[in-house]
């Protein structure tokens, strides 16, 4: 079993609507939890990241860890096909060097 | 300003030949990380080096694979008698320092071996 598990989707849906999207964990040593996006053919650029369990707001996105529960999530509003993308959540143990485990990413369409 | 860039984008090796894929980091950046990312999959971390000192390469997948950054900043990820399983996109981030969470990703070598 992997350590951080994703569900691939794909994800299709209208523009405008509220997207969620998921990863659980099993090492409990994560403090730092990351939502990169990823184009086609692109490297992952960083979206949203918080330091051990809460929410955060960053524009139209929301980002909440529960660590009790080794559950992350990420809610897109009011999405745009613009969104269309790749979502990786990531996370590291602190102390030392951010070495990032992945899960596999969710792939996103938003259509108008 | 510049980002991180990575050549070259695409390489197509024979099994059996040896390849070299580069990274220039973002100027400045102390750390330097290489990832492996195969199809419809994350990346998988495979080494890490802070200025020139290579601190891990836990996740360097046989000792065909060898990375260097002599100088502190360019890098070079060398895989030797390449096989179809290293068939993969290989991506190179960097951050300012070791600590820092924001790690900038270059667009990837794709490497297909055939």
């Amino acid at each position: 079993q992997k350590e951080v598990e994703q569900d691939p989707g794909p994800l299709s849906v209208p523009e405008g609507a509220i997207v969620s999207l998921n990863c659980t964990y099993s090492n409990s040593a994560f403090q730092y939890f990351m939502w990169y996006r990823q184009y086609s053919r692109k490297g992952p650029e960083l979206l949203m990241y918080t330091y051990s369990s809460g929410n955060k707001e960053d524009g139209r996105f929301t980002a909440q860890v529960d660590k009790s529960s080794k559950y992350i999530s990420l809610f897109i509003r009011d999405s745009q096909p613009s969104d269309s993308a790749t979502y990786l959540c990531a996370m590291s143990i602190s102390g030392g060097y951010n070495k990032l485990i992945f899960g596999a990413g969710t792939r996103l369409a938003v259509h108008p | 300003g510049a980002g991180v860039s990575q050549s070259p984008r695409y390489k197509v090796a024979k099994r059996g030949q040896d390849v070299a894929l580069r990274c220039d980091p973002i100027s400045g950046h102390v750390s330097l990380f290489w990832y492996q990312q195969a199809l419809g999959q994350g990346p998988e971390f495979l080494t890490y080096f802070q200025n020139e000192a290579q601190l891990d390469k836990s996740g360097l997948p046989s000792d065909r694979f060898f990375a260097e950054r002599p100088e502190g900043s360019v890098s070079t990820l060398k895989i030797q008698r390449t096989q179809q399983e290293d068939s993969a996109v290989y991506l190179c981030a960097s951050s300012s320092t070791g600590g820092s969470y924001e790690q900038y990703f270059g667009p990837g070598t794709r490497l297909t071996v055939t």
